[in-house]
């Protein structure tokens, strides 16, 4: 089966720049999608296909691909970005979702 | 605006049924896709089940392997999943999202927390 696989933890100070990477065989053939789960909250999408941003979620927050990896970044990253990052994929060959394995962001 | 709201989680035996609700409201639900996703106590996302707007497409996870049904009902805007011969392996917090059947998961509810447990 497909398998998403993400860094377990990334450390960032306030105001410096977080990456998220996601990685997965043939992920440039497919679109990536990306959430936020806060501690004890519902997940909340913050990007789609690659690099859209939904209303309401800051420029701060951007999408890119190369390769085999998807990357979300967080740009002038603030307290209030401290969560569990998700990636996901929707799997052709088996017609099944796939979230990746997450990221916890901790602010420092 | 949009609102999902989960219900029917609580403690059930191993062996024994279950069925989740979904309630939408404030988008057309009836042209929308929906999912069910779980997530186990301190565990990652894990997508369980989703249906067409149309409840022409259904599709599900491996390890439901035939326990579950999604279905809908388009005049209630609900939609349900039943969940058979529970194990404590299926013990999680089961969100109802909303997206196209191959798309992004736009919105999500708050869940509902199921345990099975003797």
């Amino acid at each position: 089966s497909f398998v998403l696989t993400q860094t377990p933890s990334v450390s960032v100070a306030p105001g410096k720049t977080a990456r998220i990477a996601c990685g997965g065989d043939d992920i440039g053939t497919k679109s990536v999608h990306w959430y936020q789960q806060r501690p004890g909250q519902a997940p909340v999408l913050v990007m789609y296909y690659d690099r859209d941003r939904p209303s309401g979620i800051p420029e701060r927050f951007s999408g890119s691909k190369s390769g085999n990896t998807a990357t979300l970044t967080i740009s002038r990253v603030e307290a209030g970005d401290e969560a569990d990052y998700y990636c996901q994929v929707w799997d052709s060959n088996s017609d099944h979702y796939v979230f990746g394995t997450g990221t916890k962001v901790t602010v420092l | 605006q949009v609102q999902l709201v989960e219900s029917g989680g609580g403690v059930v035996q191993p062996g024994r049924s279950m069925r989740l609700y979904c309630t939408a409201s404030g988008f057309t639900f009836n042209s929308s896709g929906m999912h069910w996703v779980r997530q186990a106590p301190g565990k990652g996302l894990e997508w369980v089940a989703l249906m067409s707007y149309d409840g022409r497409l259904k599709y599900y996870a491996d390890f439901v392997k035939g326990r579950f049904t999604i279905s809908r009902d388009n005049s209630k805007n609900m939609v349900y999943l039943q969940m058979n011969s529970l194990s404590a392996g299926d013990t999680a917090v089961y969100f109802c999202a909303k997206g196209p059947p191959v798309g992004a998961l736009e919105y999500w509810g708050q869940g509902t927390l199921v345990t099975v447990s003797s």
